[in-house]
C-alpha cells in the first residue's frame, strides 16, 4: 500500500526565510505527485503536480518542487516566504494506474511578519 | 463550469440520525471521491468511484454508504450518524480523459462540509 510522509507537522517562519518541506512516499510503481494547499477556513487548491518530464516542478505563487525518484522525495521550497503564505501544505500521491489520492498528514505553515 | 459542489456547508446532528451530503461535479469526470478531514490526520478516502454505477471503499468507509448513479453526483450517506464522524467533508473528481497538461489526472476539490455529530 502507499504511503506518503510529511516530516514538519507545524513550521514558523519569518517573512522573508526560505521554506522548504518534506515528503517523503512508499510505492514501487510510477506515480504522479502533488502539493496541495488550504488556506484558512477554504477548500484545498493545487499547489503544483508531477507527471513525468523535468523533475523540478515550479506551481503557483513562486513554489517550486524537486522529485528525486531515488529518494522517493517531492520537497516543496520557496525562496521567500510571505505572510499569505500561512496555510496548511499536504503532499499526496496517486499510482498512475489508479485515480486514489494518498495524502500526507499535513504542514501548518505560520508566517510572522 | 462550477467545478465541484458540495452541499451542504455546515450541518448539526444528534447521534443516530441520518443524513446525505451531496456533491456534484460539471466537468464529466468519471473519477469522483469522498474524503474526510481531522486535526494531524490529513486528508482520509471514505469511498470513491470510477464511473457511473461503480463504487468502491477507501480507508475509512466504515458507517459510510454511496451510490453513483449519474456521472455528476455522488452523495454520500450517514446512515446513523456518531460523534467520531464530526469532521470536514470534502468531494473530489478527476479525469484520466485530458492529458496532464490540461488538467487530466489531477483532484478537484469541493468547498467542504462541516458536521458536527452530538
Amino acid at each position: 500500500a502507499q504511503s506518503v510522509s510529511q516530516h514538519n507537522h507545524h513550521v514558523i517562519l519569518s517573512e522573508a526565510a526560505s521554506l522548504e518541506l518534506g515528503c517523503n512516499y512508499s510505492y514501487g510503481g510510477t506515480v504522479n505527485l502533488f502539493w496541495y494547499v488550504q488556506y484558512p477556513g477554504q477548500h484545498l487548491q493545487l499547489l503544483l503536480k508531477y507527471f513525468s518530464g523535468d523533475p523540478l516542478v515550479k506551481g503557483i505563487k513562486g513554489f517550486e518542487a524537486e522529485f528525486i525518484k531515488s529518494k522517493f522525495s517531492f520537497n516543496l521550497r520557496k525562496p521567500s516566504v510571505q505572510w499569505s503564505d500561512t496555510a496548511e501544505y499536504f503532499c499526496a500521491v496517486n499510482a498512475v494506474s489508479g485515480y486514489a489520492l494518498n495524502f500526507g498528514k499535513g504542514t501548518s505553515l505560520l508566517v510572522t511578519p | 463550469n462550477a467545478g465541484v459542489t458540495q452541499t451542504p456547508k455546515f450541518q448539526v446532528l444528534k447521534t443516530g440520525q441520518s443524513m446525505t451530503l451531496q456533491c456534484a461535479q460539471d466537468m464529466n469526470h468519471e473519477y469522483m471521491s469522498w474524503y474526510r478531514q481531522d486535526p494531524g490526520m490529513g486528508l482520509r478516502l471514505i469511498h470513491y468511484s470510477v464511473g457511473a454505477g461503480i463504487t468502491d471503499q477507501g480507508e475509512v468507509p466504515n458507517g459510510y454508504n454511496v451510490s453513483r448513479s449519474t456521472t455528476e453526483d455522488f452523495p454520500l450517506r450517514l446512515l446513523s450518524a456518531a460523534p467520531s464522524q464530526t469532521s470536514v467533508y470534502f468531494c473530489a473528481s478527476s479525469s484520466k480523459r485530458a492529458p496532464p497538461a490540461l488538467g487530466g489526472e489531477t483532484q478537484y476539490f469541493g468547498p467542504g462540509t462541516r458536521l458536527l455529530v452530538l
